[in-house]
């Protein structure tokens, strides 16, 4: 089945060491989308790509950055993790902007 | 700033009842699109309305849709335990911008 996958499931990190999440999808989608969620709280969009063009979130920090290298995959890096970065990270597909977007289970991110 | 603020935060109902939850927007919108989200997972589209729609039905969900008052609203009839789940309204622009605006969300609870 055409799905979104994202790894790892779990990730645990310290204090200021890098971390790298990772999305992948079989669906051929041209875009691609991250997702920081906090407990009980929407989904906030921290940046997308349509194909390679990178779209950054005003308000996302430049702590988190983001690579696109083919159509199919999409990674999310956290330089500098702090205690606030703790959450759920979520990555979403679309094919055309603004419709429907399938997303993958999550990754949660505990910072120690 | 967040588009779409939903009421109430909290739903607890009896299993077989019905269930509604509205979502309300701030500014005009090309689509509404509704979403569930089961505790730790990823989301799950749910339904699409366009702004020239009304009201639109997909099995035992109903979305109606009013401009005019920038609302919209979800009702799940004959409510099931597995309907269990957190649900979000999100909204796409009509500048079109390829990106969705997550309203706060619907924690709902079916009680066997």
């Amino acid at each position: 089945d055409a799905m979104v996958i994202q790894n790892p499931r779990y990730q645990v990190t310290q204090f200021g060491k890098p971390v790298t999440l990772s999305c992948s999808q079989t669906l051929n989608h041209n875009v691609m989308y991250w997702y920081q969620q906090k407990s009980s709280q929407a989904p906030k969009l921290l940046f997308h790509y349509y194909d390679k063009d990178f779209n950054n979130e005003a308000d996302t920090p430049d702590n988190f950055q983001s690579r696109r290298p083919n159509t199919s995959f999409c990674f999310l890096d956290i330089r500098s993790p702090g205690l606030g970065d703790a959450a759920m990270y979520l990555c979403a597909t679309s094919d055309y902007g603004g419709e429907t977007q399938y997303f993958g289970p999550g990754t949660r991110l505990l910072v120690l | 700033s967040q588009q779409g603020e939903e009421d109430p935060q909290a739903l607890s109902i009896q299993e077989g009842e019905n269930a509604t939850m509205n979502c309300s927007y701030k500014t005009s919108i090309n689509n509404l699109q509704w979403y569930r989200q089961n505790s730790g997972r990823g989301l799950v589209h749910l339904i699409l309305i366009r702004s020239n729609e009304r009201e639109k039905h997909s099995g035992r969900l109903r979305v109606t849709l009013d401009t005019s008052k920038k609302s919209s609203s979800l009702l799940i009839t004959a409510s099931r335990a597995a309907d269990t789940a957190s649900y979000f309204c999100a909204t796409e622009g009509d500048f079109g911008n390829e990106k969705l605006t997550f309203g706060t969300g619907t924690r709902l609870t079916i009680i066997p």
